[in-house]
């Protein structure tokens, strides 16, 4: 059975620093892992999907990486700014399966 | 990009009501849709998987009796709470996928149940 943990749960940091989450998966059999935001009370907007061939994905000042054979990837945010403070979560989804199964999340607060 | 309307945003309703929710891909043909669940402070947990015109595929132990899902067309999937008491009140959110594994899923903004 699949299962995604991220750590930190919540992190809280000033505006400006560069700050990396962590999602760890204990089935390296997936096709993909995806980066989402949620903003409280708010469905999830997708910020990045890298493919079990790719090492990295980068939109903007957001990077992740993908290490498929570790089960491990990170979310690097450069130059946080408030405006990030949200709730990431990762996910996965498995080979031979259509559903994504998620992470627990990392509510991150970053302060002016 | 593409775009999954989930409706209604937020209901109140009392014990014993039957609640549907409505979910829209707007610009894409949704091959599959997901129901998912999520409690405060927690992470999404997958109700089931619905694949247009036939039954969806429920996740262990979540009732199908009680939480029926309806796929009839490749834009539209409705999740109806049946006899909704207290405890089915929730975040319930639904994903749309093109079914193409390249592509990601797209998410709803989620329908807040509240019953009384």
């Amino acid at each position: 059975k699949q299962e995604v943990t991220q750590i930190p749960a919540a992190l809280s940091v000033p505006e400006g620093e560069n700050l990396v989450l962590n999602c760890s998966f204990t089935d390296s059999a997936i096709y993909n892992l995806q980066w989402f935001r949620q903003d409280p009370g708010k469905g999830l907007t997708s910020l990045l999907l890298i493919q079990s061939s790719q090492r990295e994905q980068t939109s903007g000042r957001l990077n992740a990486s993908l290490d498929k054979s570790s089960g491990r990837s990170t979310l690097y945010i450069a130059a946080s700014q408030p405006g990030d403070s949200a709730t990431y979560l990762c996910a996965v989804r498995v080979t031979g399966f259509q559903k994504l199964v998620f992470g627990t999340g990392t509510r991150l607060l970053v302060s002016p | 990009g593409a775009v999954v309307s989930q409706h209604p945003s937020w209901v109140i309703c009392k014990s014993g009501t039957s609640v549907k929710i409505e979910c829209r891909s707007l610009d894409f043909q949704a091959t599959t849709m997901f129901w998912y669940r999520q409690f405060p402070k927690q992470s999404l947990m997958l109700m089931a998987t619905s694949n247009e015109g036939s039954k969806a595929t429920y996740e262990q132990g979540v009732e199908k009796d009680k939480f029926l899902i309806n796929h009839a067309s490749l834009t539209l999937s409705t999740l109806t709470v049946t006899s909704a008491h207290p405890e089915d009140s929730s975040f319930y959110i639904c994903s749309a996928s093109s079914g193409q594994t390249d592509q990601p899923q797209h998410f709803g903004d989620g329908t807040r149940l509240s019953i009384l």
